[in-house]
């Protein structure tokens, strides 16, 4: 069973370029969530996604950014028009459908992105 | 809000025992996780709390209070191999992972 995949695992833009990054989720894994990570701080929750539903965006910054989950393929992130401060690690993670214990997040390995 | 506190790093030394404290304020509390993470890597799952107390698994513990927004990851018998960020994470009643800033442990010999 592979874990969760994330591709490209790096990333170079030029700005004002788009940038899209791809999650496969772990087989069975019905949710997903994208964080950034900027260099020596934790991760910021960006979104949550299930199938073909944003279930929570609050993280995701209003313009630029976008985000989807088909009903087949894998999970994208898409920035339009990258600047420099768009350089980070972006992670994927992915749960099982939720019930009633914990629903542990898995980790993909992150996308670097660097803007020049 | 919400908010989550962590000490931004530590030091200690091969062989010791350390605790990391993790405080915490987020709109409703139905579990809180520790992972681990490696420079350039993912994190990795180490513990989860909902109920108060302490859960042990192997050299690594994890202790919650829910009254007082606090819990702690103690990490005995250290190794080299331990250097890492230890992120702390509250999921809320949003069902969402709020992560922690991390704490970055240095173990030295």
């Amino acid at each position: 069973n592979a874990g969760v995949m994330q591709n490209p695992r790096h990333l170079v833009r030029r700005r004002g370029q788009e940038a899209r990054l791809r999650c496969s989720p772990m087989k069975g894994h019905s949710h997903v969530y994208w964080y950034r990570q900027l260099p020596e701080e934790g991760l910021k929750f960006m979104v949550y996604l299930q199938k073909e539903n944003i279930i929570d965006e609050s993280g995701m910054p209003k313009e630029r950014f976008s985000a989807e989950f088909p009903k087949e393929g894998p999970s994208i992130l898409r920035i339009q028009q990258v600047v420099r401060g768009d350089s980070a690690a972006y992670f994927c993670a992915s749960s099982p459908p939720r019930g009633d214990s914990y629903n542990e997040q898995f980790f993909g390995p992150g996308t670097r992105l660097t803007v020049l | 809000g919400q908010n989550i506190d962590q000490p931004t790093e530590m030091t200690a030394t091969e062989g010791a025992i350390v605790q990391i404290n993790c405080t915490y304020q987020t709109s409703g509390f139905n579990g809180l996780f520790w992972y681990q993470q490696h420079a350039g890597e993912a994190p990795t799952f180490l513990s989860y709390n909902v109920l108060d107390g302490l859960e042990e698994k192997g050299r690594f513990s994890s202790f919650l209070s829910r009254s007082k927004g606090y819990s702690y990851l103690l990490l005995k018998e250290l190794q080299m191999k331990d250097s890492a960020s230890y992120l702390c994470a509250v999921i809320n009643y949003g069902q969402n992972f709020v992560f922690g800033p991390g704490t970055r442990l240095s173990v030295l010999p």
